[in-house]
């Protein structure tokens, strides 16, 4: 059974803190992604990763950045957080060979507050 | 650019009664096309695709949809709702021609359905 996983269901932190959110997944998957979903406007890539140490801008990078050192880890990082990333985060992955056409998984979910 | 329409926030039906969830495109190229459904509190689950061929796709849970080229849109449809479709169904879309990876989701269609 498929499986992709985040660190936290929900986060509470405060304004210039540093964030971390880990995503990992159990099914090999090369490619990796960083979506945040807001209500009325769908879910948009933040970044995402196709190998280890390999990582492209998605439509919204500023204030993120991001990490792969394993295979199967992908982090997010907030490097001093704001009220306007305040946001349900979704981390998702798939196989590189079919990457165009595979389905994305996605993990449950970090519900981010930052006050 | 590529894009995805959803547009009705909001679709209200009576259980046993079909249900139709909307979507249009744009992309440059071939479309490989998507429908994922988020229940509460949990992740975006998979329910069907397009890729190539026939025109009608069937997926989980009953559901299916059509891919109109010509109209360029992708309407889920159920011949008869169940109160447990309700949720929250994306609609997203990949361009076949170009590289990458990248996925662009709409802005989500909130299913109720009533008993």
């Amino acid at each position: 059974d498929v499986k992709v996983t985040q660190s936290s269901r929900y986060l509470v932190k405060r304004t210039g803190e540093k964030v971390f959110l880990e995503c990992v997944q159990d099914m090999d998957h090369e490619n990796m992604f960083w979506y945040r979903q807001d209500p009325g406007l769908g879910l948009r890539l933040i970044y995402f990763s196709y190998d280890v140490k390999m990582k492209e801008k998605g439509d919204i990078p500023e204030g993120y950045s991001v990490s792969r050192e394993k295979k199967e880890r992908f982090s997010l990082i907030l490097e001093s957080a704001s009220t306007n990333q305040t946001s349900m985060y979704l981390c998702a992955s798939n196989h590189r060979g079919t990457g165009r056409t595979d389905t994305q998984y996605f993990g449950p979910g970090t519900r981010l507050t930052v006050l | 650019a590529q894009s995805v329409a959803q547009p009705e926030d909001q679709v209200n039906v009576a259980e046993g009664n079909p249900l139709t969830v909307k979507c249009t495109y744009s992309v440059s190229g071939n479309p490989y096309l998507f429908w994922y459904v988020q229940y509460p509190n949990r992740g975006l689950q998979f329910l069907l695709k397009y890729i190539t061929g026939d025109n009608l796709v069937k997926g989980s849970y009953g559901f299916e949809a059509e891919f109109n080229k010509s109209q360029t849109s992708f309407h889920l449809k159920k011949p008869s709702a169940l109160v447990s479709d309700s949720a929250l169904y994306f609609c997203a879309v990949r361009d076949a021609g170009t590289g990458g990876f990248k996925t662009i989701f709409g802005a989500g269609t909130r299913l109720f359905v009533k008993a």
